[in-house]
């Protein structure tokens, strides 16, 4: 069983559209995160939220509104989408929020924004 | 958070230790030193992480210098599929969980 799952793991869509992107992981962490990791390999975190509470939101345009409906799935929504959204996103899982005990990875969705 | 410096890239033979060195001359007292490791089109993965002392896994061995201003991260078997980007981070451990991701080391592990 896969521990953090995210879908799709590709997706190519057309600028202007909308659409989603899932995460789930079945390790009973209470903390969930985006990451965005972009052309030149830089990771850097969008999102996390502890028992589905938001607890970290960088400097993110509001066309990206992440949605805990439980703390197993954090799901991410990226409206109106531009060129320069096309990277990889991980979703992530720790116990706690501090995350001191290691973070646990998503293989990425890549998205390609045309 | 402290700044991390790694080298940017590395070699290593196949079966040889790999030892990945990182400077944090500016951690300060309640800082622990995390590693993490990219294998491409991959997501990041924990290694192990320290505070002062030494700190061994089933993957790893992390030496901290008694100053604790570097650190050494020592794979001590490489094989091929070790090659990836490795990560040095230094944060609080209460801090909200926020990796600050570098440029890291990428090690190529060669037959």
């Amino acid at each position: 069983d896969t521990a953090v799952s995210q879908t799709p793991k590709y997706l190519v869509t057309q600028m202007g559209n909308d659409k989603s992107i899932k995460c789930e992981q079945n390790l009973g962490h209470d903390t969930m995160y985006w990451y965005k990791q972009d052309s030149k390999k830089f990771l850097k975190i969008m999102f996390s939220y502890n028992n589905k509470e938001l607890i970290i939101n960088e400097t993110v345009p509001n066309r990206f509104s992440p949605k805990s409906p439980d703390k197993a799935h954090l799901n991410l929504h990226i409206n109106s989408l531009e060129l320069g959204d096309s990277a990889v996103y991980f979703c992530a899982s720790s116990q706690g929020a501090s995350g001191h005990h290691g973070y646990t990875f998503g293989s990425g969705t890549r998205l390609t924004v045309v | 958070d402290a700044k991390t410096t790694q080298p940017p890239s590395m070699d290593c033979a196949e079966g040889r230790a790999a030892n990945l060195p990182c400077n944090h001359s500016t951690i300060s007292g309640n800082e622990y030193v995390y590693w993490y490791r990219q294998i491409h089109s991959q997501g990041p993965q924990y290694i192990i992480h320290g505070l002062k002392n030494n700190e061994t896994n089933e993957m790893a061995s992390l030496i901290i210098t008694e100053d604790r201003k570097s650190s050494t991260l020592i794979l001590p078997h490489a094989t091929l599929r070790d090659t990836a980007v490795y990560y040095c981070i230094v944060r609080v451990a209460g801090n909200t969980g926020k990796l600050i991701f570098g440029q890291g080391t990428t090690l190529q592990v060669k037959p």
